[in-house]
This record gives structure tokens, sequence and C-alpha cells, in this order.
């Protein structure tokens, strides 16, 4: 089965620092998400993105937050000037169409000391 | 999106067939019910879709009743590796809104 892939798997920075985290989705898609997962609690939207745009996004996805596809393959989430409060797992995914079931990758862990 | 309300978590033995249900009173028209699993340090992953009556494939049954304002997830002859956390999500499939929005889930915990 195709996959998505996000790196890096783990990623330590400290507060006020501006972190970049990469995700190449499934080929042949064309919607891109990011969500997020706090330990112990639920998995939070962030982001959709579709043609190049955002399609839709979240209150948790305020002006520190920003996406971008700079090439064919990747998509990534900036976190300008990361927080304590951002230390969560970040969840890439992709799906064919907006109707279509998600693709998810493993994940990368981001913890601001 | 319906709001969605799932038992906190569920316990069962090896080899027994597990039932989730989803509470979704608010369901519209054009929502679909879609299943998720999560495993621990991983992305959520599909499990099965379904509008109504049932759908089954080669992990899963989703039962689905006329009103529509619940699905039950069935899991049959649970194993080890199906210990995880699974969501309910419902979504408007025909306005092309993906569900978006996961709930608390269900934690299942699989005993030898």
């Amino acid at each position: 089965e195709p996959e998505v892939t996000q790196t890096p798997s783990h990623q330590v920075t400290q507060m006020g620092q501006e972190v970049i985290l990469r995700c190449v989705p499934i080929s042949n898609h064309l919607y891109f998400y990011w969500y997020r997962q706090i330990l112990g609690q639920k998995v939070e939207f962030l982001v959709s993105f579709y043609n190049n745009e955002i399609s839709e996004k979240s209150e948790i996805f305020d002006d520190q937050f920003s996406v971008e596809r700079p090439d064919g393959s990747n998509f990534t989430l900036k976190i300008r000037s990361t927080k304590l409060e951002d230390s969560a797992m970040y969840f890439c995914a992709s799906n064919g169409g907006r109707n279509e079931k998600l693709f998810f990758g493993s994940g990368t862990q981001l913890s601001v000391l | 999106l319906a709001k969605t309300t799932q038992p906190i978590s569920m316990d069962s033995y090896e080899g027994q067939e597990v039932n989730i249900t989803c509470s979704h009173n608010n369901i519209a028209t054009n929502d679909y019910i879609t299943w998720y699993q999560q495993f621990p340090s991983q992305g959520p992953r599909f499990i099965i879709q379904g509008y109504k009556t049932k759908v089954t494939n080669e992990v899963a049954s989703l039962f689905i009743p006329a009103d529509r304002k619940s699905s039950t997830l069935s899991l049959p002859r649970v194993s080890l590796s199906d210990t995880a956390v699974y969501y309910c999500l419902v979504g408007d499939l025909a306005s092309g809104n993906t569900p978006l929005v996961f709930g608390k889930g269900t934690r299942l915990s699989v005993i030898a």
C-alpha cells in the first residue's frame, strides 16, 4: 500500500525557534492535510491544502503556522516561533479527492523545550 | 459536522467479537460514517466507511440502522494486535467535505 512519508520522526527545538516539518504525500494525491495530537489527547485538524492554497484551517492554525508545497512532491508545515504548547505529534495526511479516505503518515514528534 | 459520541474504553478477550457503537443523533442526509484505527505513536488508519445498512470488508463490518443515528463497528475475533483507539467520524462527502473532526475515540484493550 502507498505511504505518506514524514521527516524527521523526532524534532527537538528551543522555544522561539522556527521549525519545518516535512511530508511527502502519496504521489497521485491532490489534497493534503496537517493534524496534530498532544500526548494523551485527540487528533486535531490544523489545515487542508489543495491546488496550492489553503482550503480550510482550524482556529489552532494561527499566524505562526504556514504551509507550503515547494515542489511537486513535498508538503511542509512551518512553525515560526515555537511555544511550549506546540509540543505534539504532527501528522501529515493526503487523499486523492475530498471524498476519499485519508492516508496518514507516521508523524513527527515535536518537543519544544 | 455531526457530533459523535463513543464509549471511552472497552476491554475484550482474544478471540471475541467486539462491537463499538457510535452515536450521531444529528447526522445529516448527505453524511457518511467513517471509522479509523490508531495505534500508539502512529497516524490513524482507515478501517471502513458506510452510508446505510451494512458494509463489510476484510477487516471489519459496519452496521448502520435505518435512522442512521448510530453505527456499530464490529471486529470479528479480535487479537492482541487489535488493541488501539477507534474513531468514528461523520461527514458530508457529497459536498466534498472530508470528515475533519476526530473525537476522543474508544480505547480498545484486548487481553490474552
